[in-house]
């Protein structure tokens, strides 16, 4: 079974400052692995992916993300955080197993500080 | 503009009525999801669609009742709904595993 976690569920950061959001997941082979973002009211908005290749992957809106399988984490960075990148990120792992579906981790909430 | 419409925005029912939610993609996608958001709650998955088949039912009550006519419309039809089923409904699409999720904005319903 594939599973996700986020360990932080809120994150604060300043504006201008740098930020990375942890996951940690767990699947017995190779997952494919997203990030997603939600802010209010909205639906959930795919940032990043990987599932091959280089292990640091280049998002939308100046994300990126690095697998790293020793650890079983691809945790999400960007170097400087804008007011508006406050919302809540979601990690996901997938595989072609399983239907298909992709397991959600609970999410972290980033508010950014003037 | 998502690729992924769902309508209505927002929905009040009570708890006798029957209303019915619809999701719509024109992404050429082949698989179909419905997800429940609850405040505070994590990401439920309710029901999956594969080339219009329901391949996934997650133990969801029946006053939820999916229906999926073709690969790019697919439905939620509820009926005599509790307020606790008052969150946000998600539906999302998918071409292939690797590639993610397309999700639209959702559908917001409270139930009085």
């Amino acid at each position: 079974a594939q599973s996700v976690t986020q360990p932080d569920i809120h994150i604060t950061v300043s504006e201008g400052a740098s930020l990375e959001l942890r996951c940690n997941y767990s699947y017995g082979a190779t997952p494919y692995l997203f990030w997603y973002v939600q802010s209010p009211g909205q639906g959930l908005q795919l940032l990043l992916k990987y599932f091959s290749g280089d292990t640091l992957v280049q998002g939308i809106k100046g994300f990126e993300a690095e697998f790293k399988r020793s650890q079983s984490s691809f945790n999400l960075r960007k170097p400087s955080v804008h007011w508006s990148d406050a919302a809540e990120y979601f990690c996901a792992v997938g595989a072609d197993t399983n239907a298909g579906k992709s397991t959600f981790g609970d999410g972290t909430t980033l508010t950014v500080k003037p | 503009e998502t690729g992924v419409t769902q309508t209505p925005r927002h929905l009040v029912m009570g708890m006798t009525n029957k209303k019915s939610l619809k999701c719509e993609q024109h992404l050429g996608h082949n698989a179909m999801y419905w997800y429940k958001q609850s405040a505070k709650k994590p990401l439920e998955l309710m029901f999956v669609y594969n080339f219009k088949e329901q391949t996934e039912n997650n133990s969801v009550p029946s006053r939820f009742s999916p229906e999926c006519p073709n690969s790019s419309h697919l439905f939620l039809h509820l009926h005599t709904l509790q307020p606790e089923d008052s969150a946000l409904y998600l539906c999302a699409s998918s071409q292939v595993p690797r590639n993610g999720y397309t999700f639209g904005s959702g559908t917001r319903l409270t139930v009085v």
